[in-house]
Parts: structure tokens; sequence; C-alpha cells
């Protein structure tokens, strides 16, 4: 089974500032990953695929990197709504899926 | 509008039966792979099980193996998952989900989720 580790698990960032969330695969998954959005309450909603291919709808201020075993999930310039939990999940070597712990993205 | 609508949850007592489905609308139900992916309280995501497009193969998280079965009735469209032998772990939110983007494997459309509690 694929463990995927997001860090960190909290993450403290201003409105307007970048946030940079990291995933780390313990075998490579190529471009195989996705990232989520969940909010309370919500199901989660798909923001990236393929490493880095922003799904319908998605604001560019998101963007995500790698490949392989690292992973990065960047927001340029954090908007209010952003703040929620993020998590990656890989599709390379299944089943199981599996998707990280979650990074908590709260406002500083 | 795509829609997926779970229902089914509820307070069962350890060891008990339940049966969770999930009404598709809004896109070619028959065409897709349909999953569950469920969250404990307060925890992260697990993927819980996936049925094929015409419901012959299955696959299940290890956690499930044995006591949970997945399908589906594309006449109806809809998603099942019978779950037997229920234990306080198995408490969770659960989510039908699909993956409509070809060839990526992501979880493209989400249910609502369904509330079930394991609790004498």
């Amino acid at each position: 089974e694929v463990v995927m580790t997001q860090s960190p698990a909290t993450l403290s960032v201003s409105p307007g500032e970048r946030a940079t969330l990291s995933c780390r695969a313990s075998q490579s998954v190529s471009s195989n990953l996705a990232w989520y959005q969940q909010k309370p309450g919500q199901a989660p909603r798909l923001l990236i695929y393929g490493a880095s291919i922003r799904a319908t709808g998605i604001p560019a201020r998101f963007s995500g990197s790698g490949s392989g075993t690292e992973f990065t999930l960047t927001i340029s310039s954090l908007q209010s709504e952003d703040f929620a939990v993020y998590y990656c999940q890989q599709y390379n070597d299944w089943p199981p899926y599996t998707f990280g712990q979650g990074t908590k993205l709260e406002i500083k | 509008e795509v829609q997926l609508v779970e229902s089914g949850g509820s307070l069962i007592q350890p060891g008990g039966s339940l049966r969770l489905s999930c009404a598709a609308s809004g896109f070619t139900f028959s065409s897709y792979w349909m999953h569950w992916v469920r969250q404990a309280p307060g925890k992260g995501l697990l993927w819980v099980s996936r049925v094929n497009t015409d419901g012959r193969s299955t696959s299940y998280a290890d956690s499930v193996k044995g006591r949970f079965t997945i399908s589906r009735d594309n006449a109806k469209n809809t998603l099942y998952l019978q779950m037997n032998s229920l234990s306080v772990e198995d408490t969770a939110v659960y989510y039908c989900a699909t993956m409509t983007i070809r060839p990526a494997r992501a979880f493209d459309i989400w249910g609502q989720g369904t509330v079930v509690t394991v609790s004498s």
C-alpha cells in the first residue's frame, strides 16, 4: 500500500499571502496524484489531478506541482474561502486508493 | 445537474447490518466505476470500496473485506453498500464518489454523505 504523508499538519497563513502544502508518497506514484479541499460539514472537492491540472472551475491561484514521490499544492494569494482542510490522494497503485492525513489551513 | 445522493445511514448496534444507497443523476451512471469513501469523526478520508461499470468486479479496503459488499443497479442508477458485522470503528460519514475525468482516477463527483453511527 502506498502511504501518503502530508506536511505540515496545520498551516497558519494570513489572507493575501501564499500557502505551500506538501505531500510525500512512500513510493513513486508518477503524476497520478490529486488534491482535494474540504470545508466543515461538506464533501471534499477536487482541486487538482494529474499532479498539476486544475479541475473544472478551480481558480488559477491554486497550482500543483511535483512527480514521483514529492508534491506541492500552492495557493498564491489566500482568500477567506480557502481556509479549509486539504488532502492529497494517489491513484497510481490501487487498490487501495490512499489519501494523506490532511493539512488544515487556518487563518493567522 | 450532476448529483449523487446517499441515504440509509443511521444509528446501529455493534454486530448489526446496514445498507447504504447512492442515487445518481445528471450523468451516464452505467459508464463509470463507483466508489465508497468514509470519514470517521475528526479524521481523514479512507477509500472503502469500488465497483466497475457492470458490477462484476469489486475491490475493498482490508478493514472492510469480508464484511462489506458493494453493488450497483444500472437500471435504477443506484449504488449500494451492504455493511455487515458492524463495529464502532465503522462509525463515519460515508460518501459515494466517482471518477469521470479519464484517464485520471481522481474523485471529481461526490455525494453529500450519509452518517453511520455504530454504538450500543
